[in-house]
């Protein structure tokens, strides 16, 4: 089953620091741009970052300076290292696949989301 | 900053169709998706730009654009269809608001 798994979730304190891993499994990571997606509770979904095959990373302002994506194509994982974590980041955050290259993203492929809780 | 406005929330009975809309500054120049998402599942892909349906998705889901402005068409509404709903386009990422769709 081609799918992807998000890990990495907490519970962490404001200020303190936590590296999510998205992996792929039954599938290739290392030809798409790879995204990382937010929802808070009862809030809508709000796109964090994103990474391009050849490396290119692109911040939402909410997260600029604080948030660090990357890849690592021998473990077929993206990761998303969050420092400086505030209450606002508590959300359920989601790993997605674009097929398409930019400026055409769409996300056909989602993980299940992992839970980051600040408090 | 780029937004997308859409409407909070849809009502319709069942069998009647939907209409979503999602607003934004010269959208008929950029590609529109729409997810489907239901509470503590992950996002589903409806269409992609603009009106395209990935396999595995019920034909009586459409999209189309125009202007400002782009539609998801929901023809012959389930009571499974109820979830919310997310334009999504090029900004570099942006969301819409989400509408949550109620199957009365």
């Amino acid at each position: 089953e081609v799918q992807l798994v998000e890990s990495g979730g907490d519970l962490v304190q404001p200020g303190g620091s936590l590296r999510l891993s998205c992996a792929g499994s039954g599938l290739t990571l290392r030809t798409y741009d790879m995204h990382w997606v937010r929802q808070a509770t009862g809030k809508g979904l709000e796109w964090v970052s994103s990474i391009g095959a050849g490396g290119l990373t692109f911040y939402s302002d909410s997260v600029k300076g604080r948030f660090s994506i990357s890849r690592e194509n021998a473990k077929n994982s993206v990761y998303l290292q969050m420092n400086g974590l505030t209450a606002g980041d508590t959300a359920v955050y989601y790993c997605a696949r674009a097929p398409g290259g930019r400026p055409n993203w769409y996300f056909d492929l989602w993980g299940r989301g992992t839970l980051v809780t600040v408090s | 900053s780029y937004e997308l406005t859409q409407p909070p929330s849809v009502s319709v009975s069942p069998g009647q169709t939907a209409t979503i809309t999602c607003s934004g500054d010269k959208l008929g120049d950029k590609y529109v998706s729409w997810y489907q998402h239901k509470p503590g599942q992950s996002p589903l892909l409806l269409i992609y730009q603009d009106y395209n349906r990935p396999s595995g998705i019920p034909e009586r889901f459409s999209g189309s654009s125009s202007g400002n402005t782009a539609t998801l068409t929901i023809s012959g509404v389930q009571s499974m269809d109820e979830a919310d709903y997310y334009c999504q386009s090029w900004a570099i990422v942006v969301f819409g608001g989400g509408t949550k769709l109620t199957v009365l």
